[in-house]
C-alpha cells in the first residue's frame, strides 16, 4: 500500500489561506469518508485536526477545515498565524484487503 | 487525564528482540482500537499495527510475521513485540487511540496520541 501524496511544502503569509491536497485512490481516500489530518511540530506527537474529512475535534480552531472530491482530500487553513507552521499529514482507510490505514506524505506549512 | 505513556524503546543490534510497552490512563484500552504508528528519523508518519475491541488484529504488510500487538486488559495496557528488527525499522513508535473511537459519535481517527520512544536498531 502506497502513502497518499501530499506536497512537500506549502507556505503563505499571516493572514492568508492555504490549502494542502492529498491524494489516494479509490481503494482509500475516494473509497471511504475515513480521511483525517493531523499536526505535527517539531519532536512533538501529532495532533488530530480533522476527522471523517471535515469534522473538527472539540478545540480545534475553526480556521481548520476538511473536504473531498474524488481521491483527493484537502486541508484548509485560513487565517494563517505563526503557530500554524508545522508538518501535516492526512491520513485514510485503505480497506481490509490492504495494509489497512495509510497516512500522506507529510506536508510542511511555512508562514512567511 | 487522559494520556498515553509509552516505554520500552532502546538500542537494539541488528535481528535482536523489543518488546514496547503503552499505558493508558483516563480510558480503557480493551474498550478501544488502539494502534500502533512510527516515523523514521526525518521521515513521515507510517501505520504498524492495530488491536481492535474484540482482539483482532492487523498489520502493515512490511511488518507482518515480525511483530505483535497485544495488550494486558489488568494492566490497561498496550504492547507490541517486536522480533527480527532491521535496520530500517529504527523509528520513534507512537502507542495511538484509534482509528476509531467514540466520542459522542463514532469516528474514524487516530486521536490520542503518546509522547514516542525511540527504538534504534544498529550494530
Amino acid at each position: 500500500q502506497s502513502a497518499l501524496t501530499q506536497p512537500a511544502s506549502v507556505s503563505g503569509s499571516p493572514g492568508q489561506s492555504i490549502t494542502i491536497s492529498c491524494t489516494g485512490t479509490s481503494s482509500d481516500v475516494g473509497g471511504y469518508n475515513y480521511v483525517s489530518w493531523y499536526q505535527q511540530h517539531p519532536d512533538k506527537a501529532p495532533k488530530l485536526m480533522i476527522y471523517d474529512v471535515s469534522n473538527r475535534p472539540s478545540g480545534v480552531s475553526n480556521r481548520f477545515s476538511g473536504s473531498k472530491s474524488g481521491n483527493t482530500a484537502s486541508l484548509t487553513i485560513s487565517g494563517l498565524q505563526a503557530e500554524d507552521e508545522a508538518d501535516y499529514y492526512c491520513s485514510s482507510y485503505a480497506g481490509s484487503s490492504t495494509s489497512h490505514y495509510v497516512f500522506g506524505t507529510g506536508t510542511k506549512v511555512t508562514v512567511l | 487525564e487522559v494520556q498515553l505513556v509509552e516505554s520500552g524503546g532502546g538500542l537494539i543490534q541488528p535481528g535482536g528482540s523489543l518488546r514496547l510497552s503503552c499505558t493508558a490512563s483516563g480510558f480503557t484500552v480493551s474498550s478501544n482500537y488502539m494502534s500502533w504508528v512510527r516515523q523514521a528519523p526525518g521521515k513521515g508518519l507510517e501505520w504498524v499495527s492495530v488491536i481492535y475491541s474484540d482482539s483482532s488484529t492487523f498489520y502493515a504488510d512490511f511488518v507482518r510475521g515480525r511483530f505483535t500487538i497485544s495488550r494486558d486488559n489488568s494492566k490497561n495496557t498496550l504492547f507490541l513485540q517486536l522480533n527480527s528488527l532491521r535496520a530500517e525499522d529504527t523509528a520513534v513508535y507512537y502507542c495511538v487511540r484509534g482509528p476509531y473511537y467514540y466520542d459522542s459519535s463514532g469516528r474514524h481517527a487516530f486521536d490520542i496520541w503518546g509522547q514516542g520512544t525511540m527504538v534504534t536498531v544498529s550494530a
